[in-house]
């Protein structure tokens, strides 16, 4: 079983103000982390697949970096808005040909107007 | 396209019963898999196939049956449903079974067993 951690479980941000998470994962053997974004009564979207230590993605207001050498990424939004609030799940694999994934427990994120 | 769907959205069933759950996708994709979600806990997998014909286990894969006889479908079967499966069950499916593919998840159906 492939340990993710996401940090802070969950947070509060005033709108307009920029936010960030951390999802940590095993450094050996990396070869993907994906973010998700998740809505409330919605299924999971994609947002960003990283492959590449040092990768930058960035997607309107959202963006995240990787480091694959001490396992960890961060997402931030910037200048976050009502329609933000959602959970965040990013998800790693091994890459053993399967897509098989181990997801974080998630950031939850409620911008407040 | 409609993309991943799953039936039904809800269920209720009592401990011993048992049903299947249904996904289809119709983006012509060879991976396809299924999670549960738990409060508090990330979304675990629970058997994925590469293809049709092929079917493995993932990480929480006892009490569940499945199968893929086409590209298409991949139903997820409890065979006796308990308490403990009480959960919401999402199904993915994404192009290829390379770790970059992107999973595409349908919308879930939440199970409550009594």
């Amino acid at each position: 079983i492939l340990n993710v951690e996401q940090s802070p479980q969950s947070l509060h941000v005033q709108e307009g103000d920029s936010t960030n998470f951390t999802c940590s994962f095993p450094s050996s053997n990396f070869y993907a982390l994906h973010w998700y974004r998740w809505e409330t009564a919605k299924s999971p979207e994609a947002l960003f697949v990283m492959t590449l230590n040092g990768d930058e993605k960035k997607k309107g207001r959202i963006s995240a970096t990787l480091n694959t050498k001490e396992g960890y990424s961060y997402l931030y939004i910037k200048g976050s808005q009502p329609e933000d609030s959602a959970t965040y799940l990013c998800a790693f694999s091994r890459g053993d040909g399967n897509n098989r994934l181990a997801f974080g427990k998630g950031n939850q994120v409620v911008v407040i107007p | 396209n409609a993309g991943v769907t799953q039936t039904p959205k809800f269920q209720v069933l009592k401990t011993g019963q048992s049903m299947t759950l249904q996904c289809a996708q119709d983006m012509n994709h060879e991976y396809m898999s299924w999670y549960r979600q738990d409060p508090g806990m990330g979304l675990r997998l629970i058997h994925y196939s590469v293809g049709a014909g092929i079917t493995d286990q993932g990480e929480v894969p006892n009490g569940y049956n499945v199968s893929r006889s086409t590209t298409e479908d991949f139903p997820l079967r409890l065979l006796s449903a308990a308490p403990s499966q009480t959960s919401v069950y999402f199904c993915a499916s994404s192009y290829s079974s390379q770790s970059t593919d992107t999973q595409y998840f349908g919308p879930g159906t939440r199970l409550t067993v009594l």
